[in-house]
């Protein structure tokens, strides 16, 4: 099985600065990775899926690359509803999570 | 409106059984695949198992193995999880949640983690606590 590991473990930053989350698979998983987004009391939200494709009604500030087995998350300029956790999966294997949090 | 909402969640007793059930509306449910997937207090996501469209291919994590199964209705466009042998540690919110399944090899019949999926909706959840 497929080992995902994210980091930081939790990003401090402030709105209106850029976000970068990172990805890491323990072997190559191609472009099958997907991004989600979850906010305290919320079920997760598909943000990114196919490494760099955006869902139906995410906003064009969050991108996503990567291949093999490096994935990033960007966030270019984060506004006060971005503030939340963030998971990358691929097939059943889920990454420990990011928190975004307010500096 | 796309919606999936869970129930039959509950606190039961270690040893004990409880069955959940997600019932979907505002898309066709026998296109999709569907999965359950949970999360510990103040733990992150853990899948659990999932659901071919045809109900063909079925696959579970180890931790839930031999434990719990899968199954679908679609004369009641329901998903469901058999929790048998509860533990302690299987205390968590449970989400159900659909995908479409994807394939990049000349054939994943039959290999559950042959498939690639992307879980794009979810249910809010039901709680179940496992305690004496």
């Amino acid at each position: 099985e497929i080992v995902l590991t994210q980091s930081p473990a939790t990003l401090s930053l402030s709105p209106g600065e850029r976000a970068t989350l990172s990805c890491r698979a323990s072997q190559s998983v191609n472009r099958n990775v997907a991004w989600y987004q979850q906010k305290p009391g919320q079920a997760p939200r598909l943000l990114i899926y196919d490494a760099s494709s955006r869902a139906t009604g995410i906003p064009a500030r969050f991108s996503g690359s990567g291949s093999g087995t490096d994935f990033t998350l960007t966030i270019s300029s984060l506004e006060p509803e971005d503030f939340a956790v963030y998971y990358c999966q691929q097939r059943s294997s889920f990454g420990p999570g990011t928190k975004v949090d307010i500096k | 409106e796309v919606q999936l909402v869970e129930s039959g969640g509950g606190l039961e007793q270690p040893g004990m059984s409880l069955r959940l059930s997600c019932s979907a509306s505002g898309f066709i449910f026998d296109e999709y695949a569907m999965h359950w997937v949970r999360q510990a207090p103040g733990k992150g996501l853990e899948w659990l198992s999932g659901i071919s469209w045809n109900g063909a291919d079925i696959g579970y994590a180890d931790s839930v193995k031999g434990r719990f199964t899968v199954s679908r209705d679609y004369a009641k466009n329901s998903l469901y999880l058999q929790m048998n042998s509860l533990r302690p540690e299987d205390t968590a919110l449970y989400y159900c949640a659909r995908s479409r399944l994807y394939c990049d090899r000349t054939n994943c019949q039959g290999r559950w983690d042959y498939y690639f999926y992307y879980l794009d909706v979810w249910g809010k959840g039901t709680t179940v606590t496992v305690s004496s």
